[in-house]
């Protein structure tokens, strides 16, 4: 089957610096896709990685490694409005359908 | 540019009946896709829809069902409803360049409630 996984919580002070994992299982792999979603929100695109490496846009960096399946979202300087739940979508090459984790929700404590 | 409007918000059914969700896409987008989302289970995906035509399908049972208008409109409908269907169905919209990376624009959902 194809999945994804990453954590279902992560708690990190205003200010700081958090990194959400995602680990993928899928067949045809073509890149990564990140999605902000607020409660009671539409999820909106946050960024993606179609090659290895980081891509970096503002205060949010997204990472890829192809070899190790893996990728991850970094948020710098967090600010209380970035508390939400962050989505990982793989994008896979046969029909560029996305194939979704079940979602992170980062707490920001002040 | 208005972004992706869905009706209704929310929507209360009982077991046994049929809902029909519908979506307005971006103007100009011509791909139209339909999500499911429930607590602690991200968004499963539905089917897809171009050009009138479905594209892609996820692993849903033949109650669920869409249709896509010539103006791009998309409709979904839910058959014999289930507890289980009780979820937020949101659309996402996009240009459909060719572009494996294309960004899906989300409207707002639909919150089914099935009692």
């Amino acid at each position: 089957g194809q999945s994804l996984e990453q954590p279902s919580e992560v708690t990190a002070v205003e200010g700081a610096i958090v990194q959400i994992n995602c680990t993928y299982q899928t067949s045809g792999f073509y890149g990564l896709s990140w999605y902000q979603q607020h409660d009671g929100g539409a999820p909106t695109f946050l960024s993606y990685n179609a090659l290895d490496g980081l891509e970096e846009t503002g205060r949010f960096s997204s990472f890829l490694s192809r070899s190790d399946s893996y990728g991850y979202l970094l948020l710098q300087e967090l600010q209380m409005k970035d508390s939400a739940s962050y989505f990982c979508a793989a994008i896979l090459d046969s029909n560029y359908q996305l194939i979704w984790g079940a979602g992170t929700k980062l707490i920001i404590k002040p | 540019k208005a972004g992706v409007t869905q009706t209704p918000r929310y929507l209360i059914k009982t077991r046994g009946q049929q809902v029909t969700l519908s979506c307005s896409p971006i103007s100009g987008h011509r791909s139209v896709s339909w999500y499911q989302q429930t607590p602690g289970q991200g968004l499963q995906f539905l089917f897809e829809y171009f050009s009138e035509t479905q594209r892609n399908k996820g692993n849903f049972p033949g109650r669920f069902s869409g249709r896509q208008f010539s103006n791009s409109r998309s409709e979904m409908n839910v058959s014999t409803l289930e507890l289980g269907d009780s979820a937020l169905y949101l659309c996402a919209s996009s240009l459909d360049s060719g572009s494996a990376l294309e960004t899906q624009y989300f409207g707002p959902g639909t919150r089914l409630t099935v009692l």
